[in-house]
């Protein structure tokens, strides 16, 4: 099916230390990302979303680097910490001026942080 | 916690049965997406509910349909079940249908089958 694809599918990391997670899509024309978190058991939790006209946006420990040269995406954690730990997908709008809200989401990325 | 609850939690099925699962979605929002989530993947769009009427599918076939209520909670019912929709389903509700919308996830249900 279709999928936004991922680097790594897993990042090991000690608690404390920054993280970054890739992504990379496919499609130049897609329009807004997001970053979502699946802590087990769970369903995906928003992180933070940027629209293709930005190269950078921050929140609250968490960047969202934009590169729409080789359309890449990444997500900074900053001082990672155990409760960080969970499944990390990157999520696309490949339709843009769409009036649906139909994301495309990668395959996920598992972040375990070190004590 | 977003709001959005999902029933039931787990269900076994046997091939060619039929399923219905049930979203509730969050206070104020009018839309219900619908995700299949397999083990191991990402979630894959299955369908929108806006305002109680069908708003874009994704590529699954015509036995996976839905229904939105008045209320906007909603419902995915599949016929026909195969093994391979053995996954988490998963909905999400928003203020809106557009993809600017933050969607608000419930825990999903665990459908098997058997």
């Amino acid at each position: 099916g279709e999928s936004v694809g991922l680097h790594l599918p897993t990042l090991s990391v000690q608690e404390g230390d920054n993280s970054i997670i890739n992504c990379a899509y496919s499609n130049s024309a897609s329009d807004f990302f997001i970053w979502y978190k699946q802590e087990s058991g769970k369903g995906p939790q928003f992180i933070i979303d940027i629209r293709s006209n930005m190269d950078k946006r921050q929140g609250q420990r968490v960047t969202v680097l934009l590169n729409k040269t080789v359309k890449h995406l990444s997500l900074q954690i900053a001082a990672t910490q155990p409760g960080d730990s969970a499944v990390y997908f990157c999520a696309e709008n490949r339709e843009p001026g769409s009036n649906t809200g139909k994301l495309i989401f990668g395959q996920g990325t598992t972040l375990q942080v070190k004590p | 916690e977003t709001g959005v609850t999902q029933s039931p939690t787990h269900l076994i099925k046997t091939r060619g049965q039929q399923v219905t699962l049930r979203c509730s979605s969050q206070s104020g929002h009018n839309t219900v997406s619908w995700y299949q989530q397999a083990l191991g993947q990402g979630p894959q769009f299955i369908f929108q509910y806006y305002r109680e009427e069908e708003n874009g599918r994704g590529n699954f076939p015509p036995r996976f349909s839905g229904l939105q209520f008045p209320n906007y909670s909603s419902e995915l019912n599949v016929n026909a079940l195969e093994l391979d929709d053995s996954a988490l389903y998963l909905c999400a509700s928003s203020r809106g249908q557009r993809p600017g919308n933050e969607q608000f996830f419930g825990p999903g249900t665990r459908l098997t089958v058997l």
